[in-house]
This record gives C-alpha cells, structure tokens and sequence, in this order.
C-alpha cells in the first residue's frame, strides 16, 4: 500500500541531544514537508522541500535541520538549540500542483524531553 | 501571508443531527484551495473535503459539505447525520493556488475545533 511512514512513534530526548525523526513515503510524490503540533496551536510548518537537494524553511525552523537526498525520504533533525522540542511531529506529501492538489500526512511521531 | 481563524475552540452535536463549524480566512490570493482535516484521537490526519476557490460550486463529499462563502472569505463545514466516529479535532486550512507563484506548495492551518459527538 502506498503512504507515508514515520518512525519512531514516541521518541525521548536528553538535554543537550540532537534527534532524527524519520519520514519514508512511497507515493512517488515531490513534496514533502515538516509540520509540528502543540496542544491550542494547530499545525505549523517547520520545513518543507518541493525537490530533492532542495529544501526551504517554515514558519518555525530555528533548532531545527533537514535533507532531502532521495525523493522518498525527507528526515528531519531537532538539535539541541530548539530549547521546546516537546511536540507531535507529523510529516506529510503532496502530488505535484495540477493533479488534485492536497497534503497526505504520516501518523506522527510524539517527542518528548527527558 | 496567509491566516486562518477558527473561531470555535469545542463543539459539541447530538448524535444523528447537524452540526456547522465554522473558518474564515485572509488572503489577498485570488485563486487558491482550501480543505477541511479531521484529526480523531489517533491523531492521523484525514481529508475531509477540498474546495477550489475558483469554482463556485461548493464541495461535498457524503455527509460533508461546505459553505464557501469567497467575497466573506468564510468557509465553513457542516456535518449532517453526526456519527460517533466524528469525534475529532477538526481543522482549516488554506494553500496558494499553483498559477500564485512563490511558495505556494505551503499549506497554512487554523488552530482547530473539538467536535464530540454524544450518543
């Protein structure tokens, strides 16, 4: 089945630990981005990229990285400057604009601080 | 830039009837799309219903169907023959349209209603 993978499902963060949080989609889509979810906050976009080796920022990037070195996976990085990490990370793609433009999301992985 | 505003935080319906959430966005876009997610306690994201701004029929899709109001800038979703799998934060959300230029693959969120459905 086509979709979206995100792995882990719960990751755990130590103070001063840099992360990755995996995304892997099989949909054969070009873009891909990087949203994050606190509780009253809504959706706001981290990273997204609409190519491989190319990538631009969100709304929210300080603290975090991104790469984009195959057309399946787009693995995002919380370093240890994003100094509120706590959050669920949800990861989604989209067809390219002209075909049905609309976002496919991952399950979400749920990162917590130790 | 792009907002959106949901300006119910919590909803609540009664089984089997009605219920209309409502969103209003701004955007000096004339063209553009604009969606309705559902997120249930799983947290997966799920489309709803999608509309384009340039086609004057609005969306349904079964018991979903929308009031795109575009001059008011509203979009609102109404849910008929509420079920208990509604339960869910539900959320609006607005994207350029591909002919805008720019960024426009981003899609911008409001903050969401908690609809609960009760039996």
């Amino acid at each position: 089945d086509g979709g979206i993978t995100q792995s882990p499902k719960y990751l755990f963060r130590k103070e001063g630990q840099n992360v990755t949080l995996s995304c892997e989609q099989n949909l054969n889509h070009d873009a891909m981005y990087w949203y994050r979810q606190d509780p009253g906050q809504g959706l706001r976009l981290i990273y997204y990229s609409q190519i491989v080796n190319d990538f631009q920022k969100g709304d929210i990037a300080e603290g975090y990285s991104v790469s984009r070195e195959k057309k399946e996976s787009f693995p995002l990085t919380v370093t240890s400057a994003q100094k509120n990490p706590t959050a669920f990370y949800l990861c989604a793609s989209s067809a390219p604009q002209g075909t049905n433009e609309k976002l496919f999301f991952g399950s979400g992985t749920q990162l917590s601080v130790l | 830039a792009q907002t959106v505003t949901q300006s119910q935080p919590e909803m609540s319906v009664q089984e089997a009837e009605t219920v209309t959430l409502s969103c209003t966005y701004d955007t000096s876009e004339n063209n553009y799309y604009l969606f309705w997610y559902k997120q249930p306690p799983s947290r997966q994201m799920i489309l709803v219903i999608r509309q384009e701004a340039y086609k004057q029929q609005n969306a349904t899709e079964n018991r979903f169907s929308v009031n795109f109001q575009k001059a008011a800038k509203s979009f609102s979703l109404k849910i008929s023959d509420s079920q208990l799998g509604d339960t869910a934060m539900y959320f609006c959300a607005f994207m350029k349209h591909r002919n805008s230029g720019g960024s426009n693959y981003k899609l911008t969120f409001g903050k969401g209603t908690l609809l609960t459905v009760n039996p």
